[in-house]
């Protein structure tokens, strides 16, 4: 069974436009939704997360947008760069000091 | 302030063989979770420890893997007798001491087991 449903698997833009990865999940008792972003051969990094209880966070570039009642929560990336290249992992965990659950990922290749 | 340390960063083992991967936490880190990435995939989680104790170890296969974190030293995953499908990327991420829900996992760069 997989709590975490990430889509696209794969996503191409151009070199100024608007990146949008979308995740869904099914367990009502996650509270904190981090996306982590991932070069080749690096671990992943936390880029910006959100709690249940705001319908969105921006930090410079970056967007999520929460909806609770549909249970979905996505990634925006305002000005996508050819830096931004990379796989982009939404997740979700019950509280403090349990596990992270994972999306499969989504492969982002900006193109110039 | 040091990241999240793993080594070795490249494993080659041969079946049979046992790997030890080791992770040292982000300073003043107290918790300590191992995560395994299959390739195309998502990381799954393994287990959770704090010093001296194993808090969750739902994710890890009973047989073979078994993992540590003493009160002095790195944390320690380690796999006996690996077989080709153990072949994955280990993270290791810490956290600090909960305060609230603060509690960032932050992610080392990775120790990628190959079995030939």
């Amino acid at each position: 069974q997989q709590q975490v449903k990430q889509s696209p698997q794969s996503l191409i833009v151009q070199k100024g436009g608007i990146s949008i990865i979308n995740c869904a999940y099914e367990n009502t008792a996650f509270d904190y939704f981090p996306w982590y972003q991932q070069f080749p051969g690096k671990g992943p990094a936390l880029l910006i997360a959100i709690r249940p209880d705001v319908s969105e966070k921006k930090e410079g570039r970056f967007t999520i947008s929460f909806n609770k009642s549909a249970k979905q929560f996505s990634l925006h990336i305002m000005d996508s760069q050819p830096g931004d290249s990379a796989t982009y992992f939404c997740a979700a965990r019950r509280q403090a000091g349990t596990a992270l659950i994972f999306g499969k990922g989504t492969t982002l290749s900006v193109s110039s | 302030n040091a990241g999240v340390m793993q080594n070795p960063r490249h494993l080659v083992r041969r079946r049979g063989q046992e790997a030890r991967l080791r992770c040292s936490p982000m300073k003043g880190h107290s918790h300590v979770y191992w995560y395994r990435q299959l390739p195309e995939e998502g990381l799954k989680f393994m287990v959770y420890l704090q010093k001296e104790n194993i808090i969750d170890e739902s994710g890890m296969p009973k047989e073979r893997f078994s993992a540590e974190f003493p009160k002095e030293g790195p944390s320690i995953l380690r796999i006996q007798q690996v077989v080709r499908g153990d072949s994955a990327a280990y993270f290791c991420a810490s956290s600090p001491q909960l305060a609230g829900t603060t509690d960032t996992q932050y992610f080392g760069p990775g120790t990628r087991l190959t079995v030939l």
